[in-house]
């Protein structure tokens, strides 16, 4: 049965990047179909998608946070990356990574997500 | 963006009452892609309906979706002690998903 698990710093200093990884366990992340999204929870804004990775490369970031995010696959370890640089106070969230099955926005074209599995979540606290 | 707007903030009812949860879109949702999600204290969300009215796997036949449009609702009949939770909407029709804020279900 297929596992997510975050892991990475708790705590992360304001204008440093935080990174973490999303260590699947149970099944090959290089299936196909296998996307990893990454979504935060905050008390002040809810849910927020941040963005999906695919292990043959593919990335689809949410607008608001592109300029600062980046993901990416180490297909040896079984494992996706999410680095999200320049962070401030406005960052501190719980972060998870999920298993998520696509869809395609009619209207764009674009591919789209919900999300099956949930890791647990690690808290990151952005403060100095 | 969708906005998703769910209501009631909280709802309390007594084990065994339906519960009623709505999630209202500010433009239509395309396919009606949009999922329910389950979440209790100290965990991760869990899915529960997906393309509005479809189970997920291992869910009770006691959570219903339904709806079509902006409009779409989550029913929980005969509920149980352990439905206490936060129940959130996400539409997928639009490339930049979204969520609801949520609505909190407490058990008498």
């Amino acid at each position: 049965q297929l596992q997510m698990q975050e892991s990475g710093p708790g705590l992360v200093k304001p204008s440093e990047t935080l990174s973490l990884t999303c260590i699947v366990s149970g099944g090959s992340i290089s299936r196909s179909g296998n996307y990893c999204g990454w979504i935060r929870q905050s008390p002040g804004k809810g849910l927020e998608w941040i963005g999906n990775f695919y292990y043959s490369g593919s990335s689809y970031y949410n607008p608001s946070l592109k300029s600062r995010v980046a993901m990416s696959v180490d297909s040896s370890k079984n494992q996706f990356s999410l680095k999200l640089s320049s962070v401030t106070a406005a960052d501190t969230a719980i972060y998870y990574c999920a298993r998520s099955l696509r869809h395609y926005d009619v209207l764009t074209g674009s591919p789209t997500f919900y999300f099956d599995l949930w890791g647990r979540g690690t808290l990151v606290t952005v403060s100095s | 963006e969708i906005v998703l707007t769910q209501s009631p903030g909280t709802l309390s009812l007594s084990p065994g009452e339906r519960a009623t949860l709505s999630c209202r879109a500010s433009e239509t949702v395309n396919s009606n892609y949009l999922a329910w999600y389950q979440q209790k204290p100290g965990q991760a969300p869990r899915l529960l309906i997906y393309g509005a009215s479809s189970r997920a796997t291992d869910i009770s036949d006691r959570f219903s979706g339904s709806g079509a449009g902006t409009d779409f609702t989550l029913t929980i009949s005969r509920l149980e002690p352990e439905d206490s939770a936060v129940y959130y909407c996400q539409q997928y029709g639009r490339s930049v998903v979204t969520f609801g804020q949520g609505s909190k279900v407490e058990i008498k």
